[in-house]
C-alpha cells in the first residue's frame, strides 16, 4: 500500500521527442504527487507536482497527467533536450504536518540523444 | 543553487569511527528530513523532524542518531557503521503543512 510503482526503468528518446514516464499507487490517502529530477552526484530537485483534485498540470515543457480513478499519474516532457538526461522519480505523500511522508517510485533513467 | 546545504560532501570512515553529517536551511521550514539513497535506487526515508521534534523514525538502526538543535539545523550522528551503510545521505526541508520537499546535494558516505 505504501509503494509507488514506476515505469519504464530506462528510456531513450531522440532530441525533440516526448518521453512519457508512468506511475501507479494503491494508497488512496496519498494527496500530493511530485516529480523529482536527479542528476548524477546531485540531490533530487522538484520539477512539478499535482494534487488529486486536478487532472493535468503544465509547467514549461513538463506536464503531469493524473487519473484519480485509475490511481495513475504520468510525466510528459515536451521537446526533450539532451540536458533533460537524468533520473526521474515520481513520488507520493500523505499525512502533512508531523507525519508527512514522501514515498518515491523506483526511478526512470532518461537519455535524450542529440 | 540549492537552499539546503549539507556538509561534508564526502566522508570516509572506519567502522569504529564516530562522525556527523550536518544540514542547514534558511527557508524558514519547520520540517526536516534525512533520506538514504543507494546507487540506482530511490531515496528512502529515515527520519522526520517537525518543529524540532522527532516525529518519524523509519526503524533506523541505533548506529544512526539524528539531532535537530534548532529550526535551521539537522545533524546525523554516525557510530559503528557497517560497510553496507555506504550511501548518499540526503537532507530535505519543507513547510510542515506541505509535501513539497527541498533537497540538499547530499553527503556521500563510504564506510571501510
Amino acid at each position: 500500500q505504501q509503494q509507488v510503482k514506476q515505469s519504464p526503468q530506462s528510456l531513450i528518446v531522440q532530441k525533440g521527442g516526448i518521453p512519457i514516464i508512468n506511475c501507479a499507487y494503491e494508497n488512496t490517502a496519498f494527496d500530493y504527487f511530485p516529480w523529482y529530477q536527479q542528476f548524477p552526484g546531485k540531490g533530487p530537485a522538484l520539477l512539478i507536482a499535482i494534487r488529486p483534485d486536478v487532472s493535468e498540470k503544465k509547467e514549461g515543457r513538463f506536464t503531469i497527467s493524473f487519473n484519480k480513478s485509475a490511481k495513475q499519474f504520468s510525466l510528459h516532457i515536451m521537446d526533450s533536450q539532451p540536458g533533460d538526461s537524468a533520473t526521474y522519480f515520481c513520488a507520493a505523500s500523505y499525512g502533512g504536518g508531523a507525519t508527512n511522508k514522501l514515498i518515491f517510485g523506483t526511478g526512470t533513467l532518461l537519455a535524450v540523444q542529440p | 543553487d540549492t537552499e539546503v546545504t549539507q556538509t561534508p560532501k564526502h566522508l570516509v570512515m572506519g567502522m569504529t569511527n564516530k562522525k556527523s553529517l550536518k544540514c542547514e536551511q534558511h527557508m524558514g521550514h519547520r520540517a526536516m528530513y534525512w533520506y538514504k539513497q543507494k546507487a540506482k535506487k530511490p531515496p528512502e526515508l529515515m527520519f522526520v523532524y517537525s518543529y524540532e521534534k522527532l516525529s518519524i523514525n523509519e526503524s533506523v538502526p541505533s548506529r544512526f542518531s539524528p539531532e535537530c538543535p534548532n529550526s535551521s539545523l539537522l545533524n546525523l550522528h554516525l557510530h559503528a557503521l557497517q560497510p553496507e551503510d555506504s550511501a548518499l545521505y540526503l537532507c530535505a526541508s519543507s513547510q510542515v503543512s506541505r509535501g513539497e520537499l527541498f533537497f540538499g546535494e547530499g553527503s556521500r558516505l563510504t564506510v571501510l
